[in-house]
């Protein structure tokens, strides 16, 4: 099975709407996970990271928690805005040469 | 701005030419990527250049080909493409290869077209 599950969507919400993103993995040791944002025609860019257990991660007004005991790390905002209509990678680092296992994605479309 | 710079930022190439895309990075970083994203999709791996070692993705067709010419540049070179290729190839590096130095910082990528 996958080793990084998120909600695929497309998730539709109204500006100022509250925002949770699911995302759960699977780890044989300690990873570091991450949420990277990718807006229309551009690369992915690292939206928050955390690197170990109960650690938070937040940047523009996004947090996720590295939650071992459910193996989550779900993206949370309190108010989203149209600006953050983008796809939403959840994604994990095990070590190795493999570099990072991605989740499917999330399209996020908030509308005014 | 991206501290990984990729150029050309669009490539449109018939199937019989030979292109090369090019990816940058200062930071001092020991490993670089390359990865192929369909719309809407995840990133794919294509290949990885760690402290001078290529990894390859046994499922990337011999029509891509890498090159390391130092520890900050990474070619791919492209020859007898397929429609199919199209796509938007994602330049990447790290720090190194462990779970925290692991962190993957990309370019804009390149908008291939095969036609």
């Amino acid at each position: 099975g996958d080793s990084v599950t998120q909600m695929e969507g497309p998730v539709t919400l109204s500006e100022e709407a509250f925002l949770t993103i699911n995302c759960t993995y699977t780890a044989t040791g300690y990873p570091s996970l991450f949420w990277y944002v990718q807006y229309p025609g551009e690369g992915l860019q690292l939206l928050l990271k955390a690197t170990k257990a109960d650690d938070k991660g937040s940047n523009k007004g996004f947090e996720a928690t590295y939650r071992k005991e459910t193996t989550s790390f779900h993206l949370e905002k309190g108010s989203v805005q149209v600006s953050d209509s983008a796809v939403y990678f959840c994604a994990r680092a095990e070590g190795g040469a493999d570099g990072l296992t991605f989740g499917k994605g999330t399209h996020l479309i908030i509308q005014p | 701005d991206t501290e990984v710079t990729q150029t050309p930022k669009h490539l449109v190439m018939g199937m019989t030419n030979k292109k090369s895309l090019k990816c940058e990075q200062h930071m001092g970083h020991r490993a670089m990527y390359w990865y192929k994203q369909k719309a809407k999709k995840p990133p794919e791996l294509m290949f990885v250049y760690s402290y001078e070692k290529l990894s390859i993705n046994e499922s990337v067709p011999s029509r891509f080909s890498p090159e390391c010419p130092n520890s900050s540049l990474l070619n791919l070179h492209l020859h007898a493409l397929q429609p199919e290729d199209s796509a938007l190839y994602l330049c990447a590096s790290s720090q190194g290869t462990g779970p925290i130095t692991g962190e993957l910082f990309f370019g804009e990528g390149s908008r291939l077209t095969v036609l």
